[in-house]
């Protein structure tokens, strides 16, 4: 089955500038790639996703880069925030998404004001 | 508009009990998907619901069932409860399976 390795597993930078947490997939079916930030005692949320038709997406300060043929995938928060602070998780899925999504381990991001 | 809503919220049993947990999706959603959450990782995929049928499953025991209804609401069953199954679980539902929107889960306790 596919296995999702994220890295780091903490980020701590400082308030205005850029964090990048990266992800490498094992299954080459895979299509699907969403980003969620779960906040503290919180439901995860999805802020960004990317398929394998796409090599980068951006929404504003988020954006998510996908290199198919190294099987990986990051994500890039810039002019960071307080707010930006939580644990966000990279997944992975084939079907376009409509499978099961196999998640990392999660990044604990950590903006110092 | 409702969002995914879980019930209960927390949940406290012993060894070897049973427990049913229950989602609601989000409205005009039609897939049901559970995971498990453990503290300090990521979501576990359990399994998908689709027109009221286990459409995927992932790598759990048959202790965990579930059933879908045609509201599209869906149950999550966990017989013989083990203390390693205490843990946040999350539903999230979905159109077709795509793009998840998740519950604020069901924290459950084996003591």
């Amino acid at each position: 089955g596919e296995n999702v390795e994220q890295h780091p597993s903490t980020l701590s930078v400082q308030e205005g500038d850029s964090a990048v947490i990266k992800c490498t997939y094992s299954d080459s079916a895979s299509n699907y790639f969403p980003w969620y930030k779960q906040e503290l005692g919180k439901r995860p949320q999805l802020i960004i996703d990317i398929r394998s038709n796409v090599g980068e997406k951006k929404d504003q300060r988020i954006a998510v880069t996908l290199n198919k043929t190294a099987k990986h995938f990051s994500l890039h928060i810039t002019e960071t925030q307080p707010e930006d602070s939580a644990v966000y998780f990279c997944a992975a899925s084939s079907g376009g998404g409509a499978d099961g999504l196999t998640f990392g381990k999660g990044t604990h991001l950590i903006i110092q004001p | 508009d409702a969002g995914v809503t879980q019930s209960p919220t927390h949940l406290i049993k012993t060894r070897g009990q049973q427990v049913t947990l229950r989602c609601s999706p989000k409205s005009g959603h039609d897939t049901v998907s559970w995971y498990q959450q453990a503290l300090g990782q990521g979501p576990q995929f359990i399994f998908q619901y689709y027109e009221e049928e286990e459409r995927q499953r992932g790598n759990f025991p048959d202790r965990f069932s579930g059933h879908q209804f045609p509201n599209y609401s869906s149950e999550l069953n966990v017989n013989a409860l083990l203390l390693g199954d205490s843990a946040l679980y999350l539903c999230a539902s979905s159109l077709g399976g795509r793009r998840l929107h998740f519950g604020d889960g069901t924290r459950l306790s084996i003591l």
